[in-house]
C-alpha cells in the first residue's frame, strides 16, 4: 500500500502571491507517475498534472509539477482567485489527504 | 468531448445495495487505453478509489471495500454500473465515475462527472 502526505493541510496565501504544495510517498518509485488534481467546492476534481510535471490540456502554465523519488511538489507561480480550492495528489488507486489553498 | 453522468438512487436503506449507473457519452468505452473508474467522496473528506475496470471486464478493487464490490460494463450502451452491497451510513458520499488513462506517463484520472450524492438512511 502507498500513503501519500500531503503538505500543509491548509495554506493562507493572497492573489499573486506564489504557492508551493508538497506531496511525499511513503515508498519511492522509479517512474514518476504522480498527478495533481484540483478540486473546488461542489465540483468533480479536475486533473492539472500528470506524470509528475505533465500539464494536462487547458491548464494555464502558471501550474507546474516537480519532483521524483518520494517527494514531489505543486507550484502555482502567482495565485489568481480562481487557484483558491482544494488538491489532491494521486499514484494508482491513492489520493492524498488533500491540500486547502485559501485566501489569507 | 467525452462526458460521463453518474445516475441512481439518491436514497439508499442501510444493508440494501447502492447500485449506479454512468454513462459515457462523446467517446467510447472500447479502447485498450483507458479503464473506467468509480470513486466517492464522503462529505467534508477526501477522494478514495472505489474500483477500475475496461473493455473487456477486467476489474480491479480497493481492498476495504473488495467483498461488498462489483463493477460490470455494458459497452453496447456505452455504460457502466457499481453495485455496494450491505451499506451502512459510513458508505455516504458523493460518487463520481471517471476514466482512467494508462499508459507511459501513468494513471491517472483524465475526464470526470459531475458526481452523485448518495444517502445511506432508513
Amino acid at each position: 500500500e502507498i500513503v501519500l502526505t500531503q503538505s500543509p493541510g491548509t495554506l493562507s496565501l493572497s492573489p499573486g502571491e506564489r504557492a508551493t504544495l508538497s506531496c511525499r510517498a511513503s515508498q519511492s518509485f522509479s517512474d514518476n507517475y504522480l498527478a495533481w488534481y484540483q478540486q473546488k467546492p461542489g465540483q468533480a476534481p479536475r486533473l492539472l498534472i500528470y506524470g509528475a510535471s505533465t500539464r494536462a490540456t487547458g491548464v494555464p502554465d502558471r501550474f507546474s509539477g516537480s519532483g521524483s523519488g518520494t517527494d514531489f511538489t505543486l507550484t502555482i507561480s502567482r495565485l489568481e482567485l480562481e487557484d483558491f480550492a482544494v488538491y489532491y495528489c494521486q499514484r494508482y488507486g491513492y489520493f492524498g489527504q488533500g491540500t486547502k489553498l485559501e485566501i489569507k | 468531448q467525452l462526458q460521463l453522468q453518474e445516475s441512481g438512487p439518491g436514497l439508499v436503506k442501510p444493508s440494501e445495495t447502492l447500485s449506479l449507473t454512468c454513462t459515457v457519452s462523446g467517446g467510447s468505452l472500447n479502447s485498450g487505453s483507458y479503464y473506467w473508474v468509480w470513486s466517492r467522496q464522503p462529505p467534508g473528506k477526501g477522494l478514495e478509489w472505489i474500483g477500475s475496470i475496461n473493455y473487456s471486464e477486467t476489474t480491479y478493487y480497493t481492498a476495504s471495500l473488495k467483498s461488498r464490490v462489483t463493477l460490470s460494463i455494458d459497452t453496447s450502451k456505452n455504460q457502466f454500473f457499481l453495485n455496494l452491497r450491505s451499506v451502512t451510513a459510513a458508505d455516504t458520499a458523493v460518487y463520481y465515475c471517471a476514466r482512467l488513462s494508462v499508459g507511459s506517463w501513468g494513471n491517472f484520472f483524465d475526464t470526470w462527472g459531475q458526481g452523485e450524492l448518495v444517502t445511506v438512511s432508513s
